[in-house]
């Protein structure tokens, strides 16, 4: 069964320093997405891509962070530069069409 | 702010029971719904999705939209030992966006 897959699976990194964390969504899907979810709270929406470009994006999606797609497969959330909030989990999901979304395994960004 | 309420629990049952599960939502306009499961540690597993009023059944799992009273409930018939983890409820408010609840962790006993 076709699946999300992120890599890496934890990253540690320093306040301050850039950090692009990778996905690679289900092949036939249109639609991509980031989340967030900081430990003990709720998944929270960052941002949404369709067609090559952002769809919509929260208040959370500053100018710190920014997403691209290089290339056919990968899908990718970049924060330039980290502070100690950022340290959560992070999921990206995609979708078919406008509907259900399937969520990878997530990044843990530890941000020390 | 478009908000998803769910209760945060522990709702406890014992195996072979039904589990009930609840959420309600703000936004009148939301036109489609998910229930996903995750486990301790783990990334969000969609299991139902419903998009009209009325009943889903999938095997053991029943989604229930009531767009009036703006709700929604999970219903797990069978309970087992393995269906203990968080349930969210998510709600897509337009635009791609899932708004999510807090979940409801659900324990079930042998």
């Amino acid at each position: 069964e076709p699946e999300v897959t992120q890599t890496p699976s934890h990253q540690v990194t320093q306040m301050g320093q850039e950090v692009i964390l990778r996905c690679v969504p289900i092949s036939n899907h249109l639609y991509f997405y980031w989340y967030r979810q900081i430990l003990g709270q709720k998944v929270e929406f960052l941002v949404s891509f369709y067609n090559n470009e952002i769809s919509e994006k929260s208040e959370i999606f500053d100018d710190q962070f920014s997403v691209e797609r290089p290339d056919g497969s990968n899908f990718t959330l970049k924060i330039r530069s980290t502070k100690l909030e950022d340290s959560a989990m992070y999921f990206c999901a995609s979708s078919e069409r406008d509907h259900e979304q399937y969520f990878g395994p997530g990044t843990r960004l530890t941000v020390t | 702010q478009k908000e998803v309420e769910q209760n945060s629990g522990p709702l406890s049952v014992p195996e072979g029971a039904i589990a009930s599960l609840n959420c309600t939502y703000s936004d009148r306009g939301s036109q489609s719904f998910f229930w996903y499961r995750q486990y301790s540690g783990k990334s969000p597993e969609l299991i139902m999705s419903i998009y009209s009023n009325g009943d889903k059944e999938d095997g053991r799992f029943t989604a229930q939209l009531n767009k009036a009273s703006q709700y929604v409930s999970l219903l797990i018939r069978d309970s087992q030992p393995s269906d203990s983890a968080t349930y969210l409820c998510a709600v897509n408010t337009g635009f791609q966006k899932l708004v999510f609840g807090t979940g409801t962790r659900l324990l079930v006993s042998p």
